[in-house]
Parts: structure tokens; sequence; C-alpha cells
């Protein structure tokens, strides 16, 4: 069992749709966990950065951690065509890329218009 | 420039040859990573440079793979032998130091026939 599970996809929404993706992962030392965006052939971007458990807001993005379930989901509000890409979820244990980011498998969007 | 640079973009070259990989960091990163993604994976840790040291090599698979950063700045993945698995896309990213935001560049996919 690998140390962060994500379902590949693909996810086909409905343009103006809400989205939300999640992940789960094994090992409870992980404290910061990040959801980077990635378009094709495109290095990946950070979206959101939680420490520890709970909610984090940013425009439609909204970020949630549940440290007890291990379980992290990012929802997207109003979703557009131009939210279609891979969303991956990355955990750490001491934050930054010290201690090297683990990655989930990343879950492939398609918003419809 | 403005963001992490990664040369060649694309490399296709013959099981058993020896291939080197570049990263130009965004400038004033003392922080360097090199990721490696397979197809349909997320990003899995190779190494992080603290300027010019090696932090953390625990993600090189194996002695094929070697990274050097000697001046601080500009780092190249060398990998010796190739081998078929080793096709990919070799992730660079960099940071203003250990906890700060990674920043991606857009890779250099490596193929090998």
């Amino acid at each position: 069992q690998k140390e962060v599970e994500q379902d590949p996809g693909p996810l086909s929404v409905p343009e103006g749709a809400i989205v939300s993706l999640n992940c789960t992962y094994s090992n409870s030392a992980f404290q910061y966990f990040m959801w980077y965006r990635q378009y094709s052939r495109k290095g990946p971007e950070l979206l959101m950065y939680t420490y520890s458990s709970g909610n984090k807001e940013d425009g439609r993005f909204t970020a949630q951690v549940d440290k007890s379930s291990k379980y992290i989901s990012l929802f997207i509000r109003d979703s557009q065509p131009s939210d279609s890409a891979t969303y991956l979820c990355a955990m750490s244990e001491s934050g930054g890329g010290a201690d090297g980011l683990t990655f989930g498998k990343g879950t492939h969007l398609i918003i419809q218009p | 420039g403005a963001g992490v640079s990664q040369t060649p973009s694309n490399k296709v070259t013959e099981k058993g040859k020896y291939v080197e990989l570049r990263c130009d960091p965004i400038s004033g990163h003392t922080a360097l990573y090199w990721y490696r993604q397979s197809l349909g994976q997320g990003p899995e840790f190779l190494i992080y440079f603290q300027g010019t040291g090696a932090a953390d090599d625990s993600g090189l698979p194996n002695d094929r793979f070697f990274a050097v950063r000697p001046e601080g700045s500009v780092s190249t993945l060398k990998i010796q032998r190739t081998e078929r698995g080793d096709s990919a896309v070799y992730l660079c990213a960099s940071s203003l130091g250990p906890a700060g935001e990674l920043f991606f560049g857009e890779g250099s996919r490596l193929t090998v026939l």
C-alpha cells in the first residue's frame, strides 16, 4: 500500500459544478498538506497549503484536512473549463521540501463547457 | 529568467547511454530539488540540495543516478547506463529555503529506447 492514495479519475463534471477531490494517507507523521495543479506537459504549481487539521479557503478553492481520519479534500466551487487539469495532493512531515514531498498519483479533472 | 528552467525539454536516448539533465533555479533560491514523474504517477522525490551540498539523496534509486550543484545555483542530474525503466519526466524545483514554497520547472522528458 502506497503512503498516499488518490483516485486517478478521470473525473468529468459540467461547468459551474462543485468539485470534490480527496486523498487518504497512512503516515501519521505528516503535518503539512498541499494541493498542486498540473496542466498537461507543465510542472506542478502550488494551489493550497495547510498545516495540521482544519479548513483553508482561497477564492473558489477550499482545502480540508482531517488528521484523525487521515483524509484531505480540495473543493472547487463554480468550476470553470480552465480548471481542467491534474490535481495532485502532497504531504510532508516538516514543511517545505526539505524532507521530500510525498505525492498522490493525481486526479485528472475535466470541466465540460 | 523568471521561473525554473530545465534543459533539454525532451531527450531520446538508447539503452546503456549516459544522460545529463540541467536545472537553472530561480535566482536567489538556495534550495533545489529533483523529482521523477512516471506516466500516470505523481512526482517522486529524488534529491534535495541546500546550497552546494546534497542534504538528502535518499530518493535516488541506485548508483547510476548522481546529481551535482557545484556553485549553489545550476544543478545537473546525471544518469549512467540508462535503462528503459528510467523513462519519465524529471522535474526540478527550487525554493527560497528548506521551508519555502516549491516552484517547479516544466520538466525534462526522458525516453530510453
